[in-house]
């Protein structure tokens, strides 16, 4: 079983609606959830974090959290083209090491239609 | 404040080669990390240094992969002999102290191995 999951996509929306990006993970006893957002040939760049169950919202963003159905997902208000990128959904999962390893899905790719 | 930078940003080598990555994390941030992206495949964690030590190598593929973070500033990460699987982008990130701080990353390093 992948340890964090999302669907790759593509994933289209209009310019102007709402972009929902889900993702699934294994560990229950993950506490730490992370969204990145990474352009072609660039760096992932860190957009969302959450660490409790509900809504967290920053500007168009929101991110959402639910423990319980191992479950954290990404709503875009007023898509820009401009948002057009992979959406990675990352996860601190407990590593057999003793420590905590951020551990990524494959990503989704966003692509917002003008 | 300057972010994570990394060096080169592409290499090519030939199979049996030897190649060094350089990671400049950012200054006073004591996790550094290493990752890769083999291509179509998801982030995968390699190691993880708190300063100079450490943490968790349980994400580095083999022998032939040596990481050093001497005096816990910048870190090297060294392939030695280089395979074609070894080919991909090797990421670093780092973060402040603590294992809930997101992590920031750098360019990559795009390594090529023909």
């Amino acid at each position: 079983q992948k340890e964090v999951e999302q669907n790759s996509g593509p994933l289209s929306v209009p310019e102007g609606a709402i972009a929902s990006l889900n993702c699934t993970y294994s560990d229950r006893g993950s506490q730490s959830f992370f969204w990145y957002r990474q352009y072609s040939g660039k760096s992932p760049e860190l957009i969302m974090f959450i660490y409790s169950n509900g809504d967290k919202e920053d500007g168009r963003f929101t991110a959402q959290l639910n423990k319980a159905s191992q479950y954290v997902s990404l709503l875009i208000r007023d898509s820009q083209p401009s948002d057009s990128a992979t959406y990675l959904c990352a996860v601190n999962i407990h590593s057999g090491a003793g420590s905590y390893q951020l551990t990524f899905g494959k990503g989704t790719k966003l692509s917002v239609i003008p | 404040e300057a972010g994570v930078t990394q060096f080169p940003s592409h290499s090519v080598i030939e199979k049996g080669q030897t190649v060094t990555l350089r990671c400049d994390p950012i200054s006073g941030h004591d996790n550094l990390y290493w990752y890769r992206r083999v291509m179509g495949k998801e982030i995968k964690f390699l190691l993880h240094f708190v300063k100079e030590s450490k943490q968790d190598e349980s994400g580095m593929p083999n022998n032939r992969f040596l990481a050093e973070r001497t005096g816990g500033t910048y870190s090297t990460l060294k392939v030695q002999p280089a395979e074609l699987e070894d080919s991909g982008v090797y990421f670093c990130a780092s973060s402040p102290t603590g294992t809930d701080s997101p992590l920031h990353f750098g360019n990559g390093t795009r390594l090529t191995v023909t």
